[in-house]
């Protein structure tokens, strides 16, 4: 049990629609990344918040899109959806430089 | 060239066996390396990280770190079919931003 908790669990999309996708970590976890997974690869950092400002993000447009709040709560935001947008997506929070703690994921399909 | 290869399996091992679980990296400039288990349709699991040239222990958990070869390796004792996952290896090269890069990862079965 990370003690991360994800919603919703799947998602049903069509094309051109936006979505929001929501994450909770522990107290005091400070950094919080989202990932996106796609069927039968690793995850591909999206990007990285620290005290709900953007510190890092990977190569992925500006279609995507986050927040992080002060209760350590934190939301994936993507506009105009695209087929491939189509993955499981990972929110994970860091007590520390070693580790990051997954959660349980969103599966997100688009039609 | 990808960043982080990993071999796509399966690897299979008999119960009881040593499973050894390789992964490359191509970024002199990593600083820290970890290994991830992934069980069908669920997120990934940390066991464990390492940092520095050598062997790393952690229970039946070995990680192995070369950087001058830029090789990671996880060796699995005593295998149990509960092992049976995909073991994702990912790197970091800035340890004060959290963005790991992963490899696809190998799928790992262990017959019992």
């Amino acid at each position: 049990e990370t003690g991360v908790t994800q919603s919703p669990t799947h998602l049903i999309k069509t094309r051109g629609q936006q979505v929001t996708l929501r994450c909770s970590s522990q107290s005091g976890h400070n950094t919080v990344s989202w990932y996106q997974q796609a069927l039968g690869q690793g995850p591909q950092f999206i990007f990285q918040y620290y005290r709900e400002e953007e510190n890092g993000r990977g190569n992925f447009p500006p279609r995507f899109s986050g927040l992080q709040f002060p209760n350590y709560s934190s939301e994936l935001n993507v506009n105009a959806l695209e087929l491939d947008d189509s993955a499981l997506y990972l929110c994970a929070s860091s007590p520390s430089a070693d580790t990051q703690y997954f959660g349980p994921g969103t599966r997100l399909t688009v039609l | 060239q990808k960043e982080v290869e990993q071999n796509s399996g399966p690897l299979s091992v008999p119960e009881g066996a040593i499973a050894s679980l390789n992964c490359t990296y191509s970024d002199r400039g990593s600083q820290s390396f970890f290994w991830y288990r992934q069980y069908s349709g669920k997120s990934p699991e940390l066991i464990m990280f390492i940092y520095s040239n050598g062997d790393k222990e952690d229970g039946r958990f070995t990680a192995q770190l070369n950087k001058a070869s830029q090789y990671v390796s996880l060796l699995i004792r005593d295998s149990q079919p509960s092992d049976s996952a995909t073991y994702l290896c990912a790197v970091n090269r800035d340890t004060g931003r959290r963005a790991l890069t992963f490899g696809s990862g190998t799928r790992l079965q262990v017959q019992p």
